[in-house]
């Protein structure tokens, strides 16, 4: 069983449209993460949840908004697609808030190509 | 700028040579941890090592922390062709509840 997926796992479109990619993770953790990592591989955090609470706001535009229903999903929402954001996403998990005493699991990737 | 650097940015190696990547941070950590990431797939956890341990193994690899120059590496003893991956270290910042993650080292392993 898979322990986070993320769907859909590539996703084309065109500038300006709306999008979502979501996640879902079966291991009981209490916090999940979107991530996203640019063309160089440098992996950045967005934002990060504990029990549906929105913790971690890493300065990311307004066009992104997460959702998270219950703590086993994660779902991220990008209004107004740009140039920009063309990137892989990752969605994670981990128990504790940060991971810090535990390791992040993580899901996939969505590839997203903004045209 | 960045919290955690990795260095070399690639290393090309001949399988069954053992192979060493570096992180440098630059404030206090709760702890570090590896990551490896296979072309096209999400990151799987390695190792964690926690600010009051100096070293740490889990079978080939090996992790050492030098909290007083800020920086860590990973060796892999005995390399083999499925490790070829990139390797992240991710620092764990006081009360900042995220982990920062380097560029990461790109490890070629060549059979």
């Amino acid at each position: 069983d898979t322990a986070v997926s993320q769907t859909p796992k590539y996703l084309v479109t065109q500038m300006g449209n709306d999008k979502s990619i979501k996640c879902e993770q079966n291991l009981g953790h209490d916090t999940m993460y979107w991530y996203k990592q640019d063309s160089k591989k440098f992996l950045k955090i967005m934002f990060s949840y504990n029990n549906k609470e929105l913790i971690i706001n890493e300065t990311v535009p307004n066009r992104f908004s997460p959702k998270s229903p219950d703590k086993a999903h994660l779902n991220l929402h990008i209004n107004s697609l740009e140039l920009g954001d063309s990137a892989v996403y990752f969605c994670a998990s981990s128990q504790d808030v940060g991971g810090l005493n535990n390791e992040q699991f993580f899901g996939p990737g969505t590839r997203l190509t903004v045209l | 700028s960045q919290q955690g650097e990795e260095d070399p940015q690639a290393l090309s190696i001949q399988e069954g040579e053992n192979a060493t990547m570096n992180c440098s941070y630059k404030t206090s950590i709760n702890n570090l941890q590896w990551y490896r990431q296979n072309s096209g797939r999400g990151l799987v956890h390695l190792i964690l090592i926690r600010s009051n341990e100096r070293e740490k193994h889990s079978g080939r690899l090996r992790v050492t922390l030098d909290t007083s120059k800020k920086s860590s590496s990973l060796l892999i003893t005995a390399s083999r062709a499925a490790d070829t991956a990139s390797y992240f270290c991710a620092t764990d910042l006081v009360r900042a509840q995220k982990l920062v993650f380097g560029q990461g080292t790109r490890l070629t392993i060549n059979p």
